[in-house]
C-alpha cells in the first residue's frame, strides 16, 4: 500500500486550460506539502498544510490554489496553464509541521504543458 | 538568506571505492540537516538526518555523514560504492522556527560504475 500516492502519475495538456493533481497520504500525517521540481531537478517548496490549515505559502503565482479536504489530502489546481509550469510535481507529508521531521514524498505527477 | 550548495552536479566513483557527495548550508542559527536520494522516475527517500548531539550520522543503505558546524559543511558518505547507489542525492536544510519548510541543494547525480 503506497504510503504518499499522486495521481496522475503524467499529465499533458494544452496552455490556458485548468487542471489538478490530486494527493493521498495513508501514514496518519498531519501536514502534507506540494513541491515542484524544475527542469533543472531543482525542488521548491510551494505549499505546506497542517491538519487542512494553511501554513506555507511560498511565492506562487495565484493561478495555483491548493485544497485540503481533510488531513489525508492535498491536491492542487492550477488555472491557465502556461508553459513554465512544466515540471514534476511532489507532493509529501510529514507527520507534523516541526522542522525536524522526515518527509515522505510520492512518486510526482510529471505536467507538460504544450 | 538560507541556502544549500552542493557544488558537485555529478560524482563518478567505481563500485567498491568509498564516495563522498558534498553539501554546505548557510542559516541563521542551528541547522537541521537531511541528506535524501532520488531514483529515476521516484520520489525522494530519506537517507539521514542531523538535528543534533552526536555528529556523525548513520543512515540507511550504509550511508553516513557528518556535521562540521565550522565548515558548515554536512558531506554524505559510504565506505564501499554500489552500482546500485546510482542515483540523485539532494542535501536539504530547516531550522527551528521553519514551519517544516525544507531548503534544498541543486542536487549531485552520483554514477557508480561496476
Amino acid at each position: 500500500d503506497t504510503a504518499v500516492s499522486q495521481t496522475p502519475k503524467y499529465l499533458v495538456t494544452q496552455m490556458g486550460n485548468d487542471k489538478s493533481i490530486k494527493c493521498e497520504q495513508n501514514l496518519g500525517h498531519d501536514t502534507m506539502y506540494w513541491y515542484k521540481q524544475d527542469s533543472k531537478k531543482f525542488l521548491k517548496i510551494m505549499f505546506s498544510y497542517n491538519n487542512k490549515e494553511l501554513i506555507i505559502n511560498e511565492t506562487v503565482p495565484n493561478r495555483f490554489s491548493p485544497k485540503s479536504p481533510d488531513k489525508a489530502h492535498l491536491n492542487l489546481h492550477i488555472n491557465s496553464l502556461e508553459l513554465g509550469d512544466s515540471a514534476v510535481y511532489f507532493c509529501a507529508s510529514s507527520p507534523l509541521w516541526d522542522s525536524t521531521n522526515i518527509q515522505y514524498f510520492g512518486a510526482g505527477t510529471r505536467l507538460s504543458v504544450l | 538568506a538560507q541556502s544549500v550548495a552542493q557544488p558537485e552536479d555529478q560524482v563518478n566513483v567505481a563500485e567498491g571505492n568509498p564516495l563522498t557527495v558534498k553539501c554546505t548550508y548557510s542559516v541563521s542559527g542551528n541547522p537541521y540537516l537531511f541528506w535524501y536520494v532520488q531514483y529515476p522516475n521516484r520520489g525522494l527517500q530519506f537517507l539521514l538526518k542531523y538535528i543534533t548531539g552526536d555528529n556523525l550520522v548513520k543512515g540507511s543503505y550504509g550511508f553516513e555523514a557528518e556535521f562540521n558546524k565550522s565548515q558548515t559543511s554536512f558531506h554524505l558518505k559510504k565506505p564501499s560504492a554500489l552500482v546500485s547507489d546510482s542515483a540523485l542525492y539532494f542535501c536539504a536544510v530547516s531550522y527551528s522556527g521553519n514551519t517544516g519548510k525544507l531548503i534544498f541543494g541543486q542536487g549531485t547525480t552520483l554514477q557508480v560504475k561496476p
